[in-house]
């Protein structure tokens, strides 16, 4: 499919931990988006990592993108409760920019 | 920032009837999007919009949806003869140019009783 797919679905830890989420895709692509999703509410993109990038920072995320591997990951340092939310790494297939979002990887930071 | 912005945040709207839901995308961009999202299922794709016409579309997309920039700054979605399976969130977002991140708004909730 085209669709990244994360993993693990859900992730709970406690704050101060760092989040690791991982994503797989399968073509090629020009570059890797990371977005999250609060409860309810509209996604807001967190990251873009270009295809010729290896590791990409902002902030306390990081990520990084091996095309060999057509994997990707997500990591979050010192995690906070405001960090609980889904998170979607979403890439892009065709000039007409549609992103195609998998089921995301559920963030629970408890306090 | 500037933000893309939607209305109402919540409609409710009696299955059969039709529904408009208004965006307004941030005022550079060039790419309009519609997504949807049904309750606790994926983001899906619904239409893409560049220079007043459907760049692409998802096979969700059919007849009953139509998509109008009425003037420079709206973009909206009208929904004809509701059903209740459109019940969903409904997000919209735009983008400046290709290779560029999308910005979403905080979507609007459509109820179909």
């Amino acid at each position: 499919s085209q669709q990244g797919e994360e993993d693990p679905q859900a992730l709970s830890i406690q704050e101060g931990e760092n989040a690791t989420m991982n994503c797989s895709y399968k073509t090629s692509i020009n570059n890797l988006q990371w977005y999250r999703q609060n409860s309810g509410r509209g996604l807001v993109h967190l990251i873009l990592i270009r295809s010729n990038e290896r590791e990409k920072h902002s902030g306390r995320l990081r990520v990084t993108l091996d095309t060999s591997k057509k994997s990707s990951s997500l990591l979050i340092t010192a995690s906070r409760a405001a960090d609980t939310a889904s998170y979607f790494c979403v890439t892009i297939f065709n000039q007409g920019g549609k992103l195609i979002f998998g089921q995301g990887t559920e963030l629970s930071v408890k306090p | 920032e500037p933000e893309v912005t939607q209305t109402p945040s919540h409609q409710v709207t009696q299955m059969g009837q039709e529904v408009i839901l208004r965006c307004v995308p941030i005022s550079n961009h060039l790419y309009f999007y519609w997504y949807r999202q049904i309750l606790g299922q994926k983001v899906e794709f619904l239409v893409s919009f560049y220079n007043n016409e459907i760049s692409e579309k998802s096979e969700i997309f059919d007849d009953q949806f139509s998509v109008e920039r009425p003037d420079g700054s709206n973009f909206t979605l009208k929904i004809r003869s509701t059903k209740l399976e459109d019940s969903a969130m409904y997000f919209c977002a735009s983008r400046e140019f290709l290779n560029q991140p999308q910005h979403f708004g905080d979507g609007t909730r459509l109820s179909i009783l």
